[in-house]
């Protein structure tokens, strides 16, 4: 099933902070972020594979709440460059090991 | 490392046509998925191999998609009597254990 991804769209200025969740209804072996900008292929962000687990790409980092079955992306003074939708991808433990279901995506928008 | 090359990039047919596509992935990486996105969705899980195995095949798939990995290298994806549904970005992607995928550029299919 589908992981669940919220806000679906979101418009910032530059510098500004976001937070995009990821909610699955199974129990999972690991998250994944990835960010798509239009007409490109998605772009590998990081995985996170335990829970409580946290990490940090530039300005961008994220957390996994095992037990709720849930991941947060924050964005952190945002650039220019961070526009583009941004998905989660959820491997499941019943599956581990397999291939990652990924959510509809966050459209986020950073503006000058 | 070249990364993910996907052939071709765009592709027109009509409605009842065959058409084949070629992904080939990292060399070192042992793990190739397909993956089917259409406008504003997440990457739909198609199927997936570990070296020339396929693993898992998505119950969304019908019998008109067909993958191979022959000697766990390149990989192709056949759509037979394609359909105005079959419309979509396909994606091929590959990984290791444990790491985010790497994404090709995709074949964009249009079926009139």
């Amino acid at each position: 099933q589908q992981p669940v991804q919220s806000p679906q769209a979101v418009i910032l200025r530059e510098g500004e902070d976001a937070v995009i969740n990821c909610s699955s209804s199974k129990a999972l072996y690991s998250v994944h972020w990835y960010r798509q900008k239009h007409g490109e292929a998605p772009v590998f962000l990081m995985i996170l594979l335990k829970g409580g687990e946290q990490k940090g790409h530039e300005k961008i980092s994220a957390s996994f709440n095992e037990k709720k079955q849930q991941s947060s992306l924050y964005l952190t003074a945002s650039q220019l460059s961070y526009s583009g939708t941004y998905f989660c991808g959820t491997e499941a433990k019943e599956t581990s090991g397999s291939r990652l279901t990924f959510g509809e995506g966050t459209q986020l928008t950073v503006n000058p | 490392d070249t990364g993910v090359s996907q052939d071709p990039r765009h592709k027109i047919t009509k409605r009842g046509q065959n058409v084949t596509f070629r992904c080939d992935p990292i060399s070192e990486h042992n793990r190739l998925y397909w993956y089917r996105q259409t406008l504003g969705q997440g990457p739909e899980f198609l199927t997936y191999f570990q070296n020339e195995a396929q693993l898992e095949k998505s119950r969304l798939l019908s019998d008109r998609f067909s993958a191979e990995r022959p000697k766990g290298s390149f990989s192709t994806l056949e759509i037979q009597r394609t359909e105005q549904g079959d419309s979509a970005m396909y994606l091929c992607a590959s990984s290791l254990s444990l790491v985010g995928y790497t994404f090709g550029s995709g074949t964009r299919l249009t079926v009139v």
